[in-house]
């Protein structure tokens, strides 16, 4: 089952401007994951935000956590045509069996445009 | 290029066929896992292996089977599949499989986009 939802479903912006997808989920988390997932390949770790933590940058990338209201939102600044993808957020959940168990949001496609 | 190495990369296949999925890790990785995921959609969970031990089946029909004869290599043996189970696998591992706190990212593969006919 998903984990929650994320908004927009879909994201069309030009080259250079700013890109937020927001992610909220249901239960309770030690963390939160990042994902992009280009057009039919596998999934890229872009970042991981734990529960203790409010905000995290990599790069062009910055990502905050807010437990209160259960959600997260990436931002990606300067986007770039390469940026091009979909996007998943992700609670992380250990198994008592080992392991740890991934449920990924809906998911925001994203389109930068030359 | 991927870390995680799954073929083949397409796979067409009859209901009554037999075929096996296969996936290879060589980060030293202990836990790895099977994913679906159907266009347009999210991935989702299907079986985990820690230290090559099954941890969990998310009630996987038995016409998927997983396999993982050593730490670096995960199989799913195909038997009887639907024109529903059409769709792309992705495999993925992680360094820790054991008891450890959480905070690890997963390594995804390409996958393998199966079509059932």
């Amino acid at each position: 089952s998903q984990q929650g939802e994320e908004d927009p479903q879909a994201l069309s912006i030009q080259e250079g401007e700013n890109a937020t997808m927001n992610c909220s989920y249901k239960t309770s988390i030690n963390n939160l994951q990042w994902y992009r997932q280009n057009s039919g390949r596998g999934l890229v770790h872009l970042i991981l935000i734990r529960s203790n933590e409010r905000e995290k940058h990599s790069g062009r990338l910055r990502v905050t956590l807010d437990t209160s209201k259960k959600s997260s939102s990436l931002l990606i600044t300067a986007s770039r045509a390469a940026d091009t993808a979909s996007y998943f957020c992700a609670t992380d959940a250990r198994l008592t069996g080992g392991g740890n168990k991934l449920t990924f949001g809906t998911g925001t496609q994203l389109k930068v445009e030359l | 290029d991927t870390e995680v190495t799954q073929t083949p990369k397409h796979l067409v296949m009859g209901m009554t066929n037999k075929k096996s999925l296969k996936c290879e890790q060589h980060m030293g990785h202990r836990a790895m896992y099977w994913y679906k995921q159907k266009a347009k959609k999210p991935p989702e969970l299907m079986f985990v292996y820690s230290y090559e031990k099954l941890s969990i089946n998310e009630s996987v029909p038995s016409r998927f089977s997983p396999e993982c004869p050593n730490s670096s290599l995960l199989n799913l043996h195909l038997h009887a599949l639907q024109p529903e189970d059409s769709a792309l696998y992705l495999c993925a591992s992680s360094p820790r499989g054991d008891r450890g706190p959480s905070n690890q990212p997963q390594h995804f593969g390409d996958g393998t986009r199966l079509s059932i006919l």
